[in-house]
């Protein structure tokens, strides 16, 4: 079947500091890869994707790249800011009989201080 | 268009009884989503449709959980005789697929269902 594991949290981090969240995955199928990110009240909202291996994508400062090799889609951000503070969830999509349901990990949540 | 909208936000309701959400999808949307989150998991898929056409169930959606989007606008959930594992946040997301491609998919805030 198809899962996603991301590093557990919480992520405590200083303004300015480098952040990375790691996501591996496994697949039946060739997936695509998102990060979404929930702020404090807020519903769900896409932060990056990449559809096939090789791919970065890339949003707000934030990076991951597609890596198949490494069944892997780390997320980056080089100077993290207080506003940053939120929930975020790696997720792959795989056109299962044309569904394209999300399967997620289980969430990083992500502090960062003045 | 102001996005998915779900409706309540919250709700709760004492174990036994039914309760019912409305997900409001993007207008042009032509597939809808729901997901059901519990505290310190991620959002796992419940069921999808195709306009009205419901065209997937996950085997967490047990017999008394059922789904509708009547005329391939809004959906329902409803939850019968709600039992306090039922306690979690209900997500609803749209999508439009074109030409089999499938556009990001868009969350709303979530109906928080507590069963006491």
């Amino acid at each position: 079947g198809n899962s996603v594991t991301q590093m557990e949290g919480p992520v405590t981090l200083s303004e300015e500091a480098f952040l990375t969240i790691n996501c591996t995955y496994t697949a039946t199928g060739y997936p695509s890869l998102f990060w979404y990110v929930q702020y404090p009240g807020e519903g769900l909202q896409l932060l990056l994707k990449a559809t096939k291996a090789d791919d970065k994508g890339s949003n707000k400062g934030f990076e991951a790249t597609y890596r198949k090799e490494t069944t892997s889609f780390h997320l980056e951000k080089g100077s993290v800011q207080v506003s940053d503070s939120a929930v975020y969830f790696c997720a792959l999509s795989v056109s299962r009989a044309g569904s394209y349901q999300l399967t997620f990990g289980k969430g990083t949540k992500l502090s960062v201080i003045p | 268009d102001t996005g998915v909208s779900q409706d309540p936000r919250h709700k709760i309701t004492k174990r036994g009884q039914n309760v019912t959400f409305r997900c409001d999808p993007i207008s042009e949307h032509n597939r809808l989503y729901w997901y059901r989150q519990t505290l310190g998991q991620g959002p796992e898929f419940l069921t999808y449709f195709q306009n009205e056409a419901q065209l997937e169930k996950s085997r967490l959606l047990s017999d008394r959980f059922s789904a509708e989007r009547p005329k391939g606008s809004f959906s329902t959930l409803e939850i019968q005789r709600t039992e306090q594992g039922d306690s979690a946040m209900y997500l609803c997301a749209s999508s439009l697929l074109v030409a089999g491609v499938n556009t990001e998919a868009f969350f709303g805030q979530g109906t928080r269902l507590t069963v006491v």
